[in-house]
């Protein structure tokens, strides 16, 4: 049971590139989320989704967009990549109801030069 | 949701119980309690949570004032990887939806030592 993956793990991006970061989950969670982690900071919520075909903003989605085309997956992309999202991101998936503990990635880590 | 306060860092002895404080003075009485950590490098990870009582599982035990205004995790029995930082948040119900609401601050780094 791989739970939530994330790929991939590590990438370096030019200013202006665009990239797509890809969550898969195997647990049949309703909903996905998207977050970033940035030293001295806690973590912060980007877009989130609470099924399939469906998505919402976060806390701080600006520079982001999300698509959850399957149930299983969630991808974030980054259209114009600038370097203050140079960051860790982190996807996680919970189910709707029940047991509504986050499972989460182990993170991506994006620099942007 | 409340906000809640925890001290930035604490170290506890190999063996020994780790106590993990965190007030949350504002909670509503709507709202539970929920620990996460993060090892080093790794993606938050759920340990517990709770409303009123208290509840204890495979990996900590939490104790919730009956006032509702602070709670402590405990680590009965902390080893080495325990060290990681550890997150106490207050979300509204038992929801997942509310997992959007969450507010994550800096938790309390806990350092194990040998």
């Amino acid at each position: 049971n791989a739970g939530v993956t994330q790929t991939p793990k590590f990438r370096v991006l030019k200013t202006g590139q665009s990239m797509t970061l890809l969550c898969a989950q195997d647990m049949n969670h309703e909903y996905m989320y998207w977050y970033r982690q940035d030293p001295g900071m806690g973590l912060r919520l980007i877009h989130y989704s609470v099924g399939e075909g469906t998505t919402a903003k976060g806390e701080v989605p600006d520079g982001y967009n999300v698509s959850r085309l399957k149930k299983q997956n969630f991808l974030l992309g980054l259209e114009s990549a600038a370097p203050s999202q140079t960051s860790v991101y982190f996807c996680a998936s919970s189910y709707q109801r029940g047991n509504t503990e986050a499972f989460f990635g182990q993170g991506t880590r994006l620099t942007v030069v | 949701d409340a906000k809640t306060t925890q001290p930035p860092s604490m170290d506890c002895a190999e063996g020994r119980a780790a106590n993990l404080p965190c007030n949350h003075s504002t909670i509503s009485g709507n709202e539970y309690v929920y620990w996460y950590r993060q090892i080093h490098s790794q993606g938050p990870q759920y340990i517990i949570h709770g409303l009123k009582n208290n509840e204890t599982n495979e990996m900590a035990s939490l104790i919730i004032t009956e006032d509702r205004k602070s709670s402590t995790l405990i680590l009965p029995h902390a080893t080495l990887r325990d060290t990681a930082v550890y997150y106490c948040i207050v979300r509204v119900s038992e929801n997942a939806g509310n997992n959007r609401k969450l507010i994550w601050g800096l938790g309390t780094s806990l350092a194990v030592n040998p």
